[in-house]
């Protein structure tokens, strides 16, 4: 079956941490990989996306991800958090060839201490 | 440029109303997906509309459930009949004609409590 797995469900970190938040699929074939995150009151936005080339993938606000084909991993790092960061994080899957629907996982919701 | 719009943004229903859910897509997209959110769970995709055609309809449920997206005006979730167990946030996305594949812009959700 398809599924996206998001292995912490909360995470509180203080201010300069390190942040790794983990994202493992289950999907036949090749797939698009995407992070969501959801600020207090506001609307899902685009982290950061793979779909083809550099495993390592930067996104917005210094936000970066690795795709590990042989690990069906695709974690979420960022070398300093920032209070700023404090949201909820969605890992997304689609496969390559079909119509592009995104199946999420549950969520992780990240503290930032100040 | 417009970001996707949903409205309303939250709607009360009691048990056995119906819902009707809309949402504008982003200006120049002409694809459209329902994503629902329990409470506790991630999002699950629901349906996936091109203009006046459903092209995967694999996530709603058989019954009580039926989204449209005419060739003018939003796009329409409709719940018939609402039961408790509806309630919960509903998000469309949209994206580009360039196809399914790309990546899909979100609005900021309607929650819809059932009474």
């Amino acid at each position: 079956a398809q599924s996206v797995s998001q292995h912490n469900h909360h995470v509180i970190l203080s201010e300069a941490a390190s942040l790794e938040l983990g994202c493992n699929y289950s999907y036949g074939g090749t797939v698009n990989l995407f992070w969501y995150v959801q600020y207090p009151g506001q609307h899902l936005q685009l982290l950061l996306k793979y779909f083809s080339g550099d495993p390592l993938v930067k996104g917005i606000k210094g936000f970066e991800a690795e795709f590990i084909k042989s690990k069906f991993s695709f974690n979420l790092r960022k070398p300093s958090v920032q209070w700023s960061d404090t949201a909820e994080y969605f890992c997304a899957v689609s496969g390559s060839s079909n119509t592009g629907k995104l199946i999420f996982g549950q969520g992780t919701t990240l503290q930032v201490k100040p | 440029n417009a970001g996707v719009m949903q409205n309303p943004r939250h709607l009360v229903r009691r048990r056995g109303q119906e819902a009707r859910l809309r949402c504008s897509p982003m200006k120049g997209h002409s694809h459209v997906y329902w994503y629902r959110q329990l409470p506790e769970e991630g999002l699950k995709f629901m349906v996936y509309l091109q203009k006046e055609n459903i092209i995967d309809e694999s996530g709603m449920p058989k019954e009580r459930f039926s989204a449209e997206f005419p060739k003018e005006g939003p796009s329409i979730l409709r719940i018939q009949q609402v039961v408790r167990g509806d309630s919960a946030a509903y998000f469309c996305a949209s994206s580009p004609p360039t196809g399914g594949t790309d990546t899909q812009y979100f609005g900021p959700g309607t929650r819809l409590t059932v009474l």
